[in-house]
C-alpha cells in the first residue's frame, strides 16, 4: 500500500498569507494525486486532480504542483472560507490513499 | 447536477449487518466508477471500496476485504455497500463518491452516513 504523508499537521495562517502544503508518496504515483477540502461537518470537495488541474469551480488561488512522489497545493491569498482541513490523495494504485490531512487554522 | 444521497445507516451491535445504499441522480451512472470513503469521529478519510461502471471489477481495502461487499445496479441508479461482521472499529460516517472521468479521484461526494458499532 502507498503511504501519502501530509505536513504539517497544522498551520496557522492569517487572511491574506500565502500557504504551502506538503503531500509525499512512499513510491512514485506519476501525477495521479488529488486534493480535497473538508470543512467541519461537510463532505469533502475535490479541488486540484492530475496533481495540477483545477476541478470545475475551484478558484484560480488554489494551484497544485509536483509529481512522482512529492506533492504541493498552494493557495495563493488565503480567505476566510479558506480555512478547513486538506487531503492528498493517491490513485495511481489500489487500494487508493490519503494523506492524513492538514489543518490550516487561522492565527 | 450531481446529486448521491446515502442511506441505511444507523446503530448495528458488534457483529451484525447493515446494508448501504447511495442513490445517484445528474450523470450517466453506469458510465462512472463509484467509490465508498469513511471517516471515523475526529480521524481522517479512509478510502474503502470501489467498483467500475459495468460492476465488474471490485476492489476492497485489507481492512474490510471478506467483510465488505460493494455493488450497484445501473437500472436503479444506486450504489451498495453490505458490511458484514461489524466491528466496533468500522463506527464512521460512509460518503459515496463518484469517480473522475476513467480515473481514480472523486469528483463528487454525497453528505455522508453514519454508521455506529456498539460493541
Amino acid at each position: 500500500e502507498i503511504v501519502m504523508t501530509q505536513s504539517p499537521a497544522t498551520l496557522a495562517v492569517s487572511p491574506g498569507e500565502r500557504v504551502t502544503l506538503s503531500c509525499r508518496a512512499s513510491q512514485s504515483v506519476s501525477i495521479n494525486v488529488a486534493w480535497y477540502q473538508q470543512k467541519v461537518g461537510q463532505a469533502p470537495r475535490l479541488l486540484i486532480y492530475g496533481a495540477s488541474t483545477r476541478a470545475t469551480g475551484i478558484p484560480a488561488r488554489f494551484s497544485g504542483s509536483g509529481s512522482e512522489t512529492v506533492f504541493t497545493l498552494a493557495i495563493s491569498s488565503l480567505q476566510s472560507e479558506d480555512f478547513a482541513v486538506y487531503y492528498c490523495q493517491q490513485y495511481n494504485n489500489w487500494p487508493r490513499t490519503f494523506g492524513q490531512g492538514t489543518k490550516v487554522e487561522i492565527k | 447536477e450531481v446529486l448521491l444521497v446515502e442511506s441505511g445507516g444507523g446503530l448495528v451491535q458488534a457483529g451484525g449487518s447493515l446494508r448501504l445504499s447511495c442513490g445517484a441522480s445528474g450523470f450517466s451512472f453506469s458510465t462512472y466508477g463509484m467509490t465508498w470513503v469513511r471517516q471515523a469521529p475526529g480521524k481522517g478519510l479512509e478510502w474503502v471500496s470501489g467498483i467500475s461502471g459495468s460492476g465488474g471489477s471490485t476492489y476492497y481495502a485489507d481492512s474490510v476485504t471478506g467483510r465488505f461487499s460493494i455493488s450497484r445496479d445501473n437500472s436503479k441508479n444506486t450504489l451498495y455497500l453490505e458490511m458484514n461482521s461489524l466491528r466496533a472499529e468500522d463506527t464512521a460516517v460512509y460518503y459515496c463518491a463518484k469517480v473522475g472521468s476513467y480515473s481514480g479521484y472523486f469528483d463528487y461526494w454525497g453528505q455522508g452516513i453514519l454508521v455506529t458499532v456498539s460493541s
